[in-house]
């Protein structure tokens, strides 16, 4: 069964950094196709992908928050960690990590890759303030 | 940036109806990177549909994905009381993901 846990504090000052960690269970972050990636959410607002890193160490990031953003991990813990520098009321958000990983499916005679995010956390809460 | 549009903003039902929400991209997709997510309030998203007509494993039946290209569809056959909710689609198909503002199915 798969699991994922945010953690993180719960209240920044504006121009802090936010370290985010991700711990998870039941897969592990050293398995091929295997990865996790970032999610926001603002009060009352839409979902807002932030970041994604993969088995082989692949980082991807939003290209509006690119400079402010970096993902690492610790296979060995089980962990993802998320920072987010120079942090704005705007940053207000609930922040989740998912499970992503990258399926190799069979279509006929052909085989797709399938990239989705389908075991999340349950988020936690940031307040910039 | 691949931006993706949904609509309606809103889609007022019944128990019941059949619901149909829509789900445009920018420039084409190729399907195996366009998924739909269910989030009710206070809780985490979760996934319904992948690679834009595979359920999700638990998913039920009522729920179907298609499209290819630019339009994506999501079909509630039936709704149920616990469909009404907001959908959000979301693609994988450029180095930066991104989502839909999403769709409310309210009663």
């Amino acid at each position: 069964q798969i699991t994922l846990k945010e953690s993180g504090p719960a209240l920044v000052k504006p121009t802090q950094t936010l370290t985010l960690t991700c711990t998870f269970s039941g897969f592990s972050l050293t398995n091929s196709g295997v990865g996790v990636a970032w999610i926001r959410q603002p009060p009352g607002k839409a979902l807002e992908w932030l970041s994604v890193i993969y088995w082989d160490d692949d980082k991807r990031y939003s290209p509006s928050l690119k400079s402010r953003l970096t993902i690492a991990k610790d296979t060995s813990q089980n962990q993802v960690v998320l920072t987010l520098t120079n942090m704005d009321p705007a940053d207000t958000a609930t922040y989740y990590c998912a499970h992503s990983p990258i399926a190799v499916l069979p279509v006929g005679a052909n085989l797709y890759s399938y990239y989705y995010m389908d075991v999340w956390g349950e988020g936690t809460t940031v307040t910039v303030s | 940036e691949l931006v993706l549009t949904q609509s309606p903003g809103t889609l007022s039902l019944s128990p019941g109806e059949r619901a149909t929400l829509s789900c445009r991209a920018s420039q084409s997709l190729s399907s195996s990177y366009l998924a739909w997510y269910q989030q009710k309030p206070g809780q985490a998203p979760r996934l319904l549909v992948y690679g834009a007509s595979r359920r999700a494993t638990g998913i039920p039946d009522r729920f179907s994905g298609s499209g290819s290209g630019t339009d994506f569809t999501l079909t509630i056959s039936r709704l149920e009381s616990e469909d009404f909710a907001v959908y959000y689609c979301q693609q994988s198909g450029s180095s930066q993901w991104t989502f839909g503002q999403g769709t409310k199915v309210e009663i």
